[in-house]
């Protein structure tokens, strides 16, 4: 299954670098959407893109900051991270954030935060 | 904020019927949804439920009771490919996807 990629599937980085999480979908789908997974824990919604626009911050520290030039990319830039941000980034895409839509998950980025 | 409870763990053996059941409590209602995820990969949609009754799968089934805040998901004659994570998620008012926590299943031989 290869209808969203993410790269790189995993980082390691220390407190003071910058990085950025990439993400690709080729569904044809209108809205995507980057989680975070903590072990033991749900999926926390971060960001919702739909038609490129931004349109959900789930309370988001801003040493996370979405790009999203386009419907088919999405991007998590990282800058003076945390070691609790430790955890898998999940990008998914959807059709759209209607009613029934799938979301269809990519494969995630395993970060590790020294 | 949402409340989804499903069990942590379960373990069942290969050939038998394990039943996750999930249940909510969230600001209006726009779905129910099971995933399903290998550990290292991406969560794989399972089902998918907005009316109250059995959506059927081949082996796996999809349960749901609205005024109870209640779902299940039926996995029959087990494998060991089955071992993995179930994630429960249910879509609001706002059309919000909300997870639980993931109930790992383990099948042994």
């Amino acid at each position: 299954e290869t209808g969203v990629t993410q790269t790189p599937r995993h980082l390691v980085m220390g407190m003071t670098n910058k990085k950025s999480l990439k993400c690709e979908q080729h569904l044809g789908h209108n809205a995507m959407y980057w989680y975070k997974q903590s072990a033991k824990k749900p999926l926390e919604l971060m960001f919702v893109y739909n038609f490129k626009e931004q349109t959900e911050n789930n309370s988001v520290p801003s040493r996370f900051s979405p790009e999203c030039p386009n419907s088919s990319h999405l991007f998590l830039h990282l800058h003076t991270l945390q070691p609790e941000d430790s955890a898998l980034y999940l990008c998914a895409s959807s059709q759209s954030r209607g009613d029934q839509e799938t979301q269809y998950f990519g494969p995630g980025t395993r970060l590790l935060v020294l | 904020g949402q409340n989804i409870d499903q069990p942590t763990e379960m373990t069942a053996t290969e050939g038998a019927i394990v039943q996750i059941n999930c249940t909510y409590q969230t600001s209006g209602f726009n779905g129910l949804f099971w995933y399903q995820q290998h550990a290292g990969e991406a969560p794989t949609f399972l089902s998918y439920n907005v009316l109250d009754g059995l959506e059927e799968k081949g082996r796996f089934s999809s349960f749901l009771s609205r005024s109870k805040g209640y779902s299940y998901l039926l996995l029959k004659e087990l494998q060991m490919k089955d071992s993995a994570s179930y994630l429960c998620a249910v879509r609001d008012s706002d059309y919000k996807l909300s997870f639980g926590a993931g109930t790992t299943v383990t099948v042994r031989a």
